[in-house]
């Protein structure tokens, strides 16, 4: 059974920073992965897809790895801003549906 | 349309009540998605449609829950009978074809009292 892992549960940082968000799975048998963000009382923004014969996906300040034969994924945020504050979910596709984690929750502060 | 809308965007009902969600997808989107968020909880899977068929539908919790989509675009999830632990947050999710980017809904927030 596939299981999506995501640490830090939390993470606070000052303005400016950059930071890594970490997501780990027990099945590297994916079709892709996806970098979701999430605001308070919102539903889901994608961020960055990878498809499994990728290493990378850039958008702006974000940049997504993944290594499918480790299980893992990092999404890496530069310069980070009080508005990138929200909760960042990763989830793979294993077949028809995504597998989510359970998310981190940044908050950025001036 | 210009992206997923649920509605309504909030629900309370009584323990025992019938409940119905909608959810449009974008238009031209083949693959539909429902979820269910927790309090503190990850997204949990429900069920998924491709068309007009739903192939897998593994994670409806109990037979008080069932789904259909019509017309290939508009989905609705009925609860029957709600009691106090199917109160969630219900996300619809879309994409042009499976296993592709997934556009998502805001939600039903739904509160069985």
């Amino acid at each position: 059974k596939q299981e999506v892992t995501q640490i830090p549960a939390a993470l606070s940082v000052p303005e400016g920073e950059n930071l890594v968000l970490n997501c780990s799975f027990t099945d590297s048998a994916i079709y892709n992965l996806q970098w979701f963000r999430q605001d308070p009382g919102k539903g889901l923004t994608s961020l960055l897809l990878i498809q499994s014969s990728q290493r990378e996906q850039t958008s702006g300040r974000l940049n997504a790895s993944l290594d499918k034969s480790s299980g893992r994924s990092t999404l890496y945020i530069a310069a980070s801003q009080p508005g990138d504050s929200a909760t960042y979910l990763c989830a793979v596709t294993p077949g028809d549906k995504l597998i989510f984690g359970t998310g981190t929750r940044l908050q950025v502060f001036p | 349309g210009a992206g997923v809308s649920q509605s309504p965007s909030n629900k309370v009902t009584e323990k025992g009540k019938d409940v119905e969600l909608r959810c449009d997808p974008i238009s031209g989107h083949t693959a539909l998605y429902w979820y269910r968020q927790s309090l503190g909880q990850g997204l949990e899977f429900l069920i998924y449609f491709q068309g007009n068929s739903a192939p897998d539908k593994s994670g409806l919790p109990s037979d008080r829950f069932s789904a259909e989509r019509t017309g290939g675009s508009v989905s609705t999830l009925t609860i029957q009978r709600t009691q106090q632990e199917d109160s969630a947050v219900y996300l619809c999710a879309s994409s042009l074809v499976m296993n592709e980017k997934l556009f998502f809904g805001s939600g039903t927030q739904l509160s069985v009292l």
